[in-house]
């Protein structure tokens, strides 16, 4: 069964752009997750989709959105980039019934400039 | 969701136990106690979770101490590959997914 894919792996922008990040959960996952990972903050929960549906999200400004698609594929984007955007962003898929257990991506590393 | 205290780095020679502890005296009585690890520059990895009773699996052991106030994962014969930053995480099952990350217990494993 192949794992939660997240494409791009690196992403290098600059500020005032915006980004958009993509995540395949495994099959049959319909939860997804977003978190961001930096050295001053480590990691943070962004938001959880689940059947096309925000369920929770973190305390991040308004720059940051994201959406599910009907197969569970997700994405987040980011508008208006900032120096302190650079992270690298996860995004976890699991079983509804599965509480907390997460599967992790590899995480997209974006750099802004 | 409870606040979790773990000793932020440890050391284990390869071959040994590796016990990793965590303080959660906060904690509710529907909250369960989960772990997971992070390998440099790899995304976090379940690895147990547990409510009272202790649990084993294929990668570790958990023990719940009966005041459920603390927890230990033990990695029974630790190796090189479980260098890795692992963190503890107590909440309530039903909550929706979205796991609060402490800062972790980097353990370094040693030849």
């Amino acid at each position: 069964k192949a794992g939660v894919t997240q494409t791009p792996r690196y992403l290098i922008k600059t500020r005032g752009q915006q980004v958009t990040l993509s995540c395949s959960p495994i099959s049959g996952h319909r939860s997804v997750s977003w978190y961001q990972q930096t050295p001053g903050q480590g990691l943070q929960f962004l938001f959880e989709y689940f059947s096309e549906t925000q369920r929770n999200k973190g305390n991040f400004p308004g720059r940051f959105s994201g959406r599910q698609f009907s197969n569970s594929r997700s994405e987040m984007n980011v508008s208006t980039l900032e120096l302190g955007d650079s992270a690298l962003y996860l995004c976890a898929s699991s079983l509804r019934e599965a509480k907390n257990i997460q599967y992790f991506g590899a995480g997209t590393r974006l750099s802004v400039l | 969701d409870a606040k979790t205290t773990q000793p932020p780095s440890m050391d284990c020679a390869e071959g040994r136990a590796a016990n990793l502890p965590c303080n959660h005296s906060t904690i509710s009585g529907n909250e369960y106690v989960y772990w997971y690890r992070q390998i440099h520059s790899q995304g976090p990895q379940y690895i147990i979770h547990g409510l009272k009773n202790n649990e084993t699996n294929e990668m570790a052991s958990l023990i719940i101490t009966e005041d459920r106030k603390s927890s230990t994962l033990i990695l029974p014969h630790a190796t090189l590959r479980d260098t890795a930053v692992y963190y503890c995480i107590v909440r309530v099952a039903n909550a929706g997914n979205m796991l609060t990350f402490g800062g972790g217990t980097r353990l370094m494993v040693k030849p």
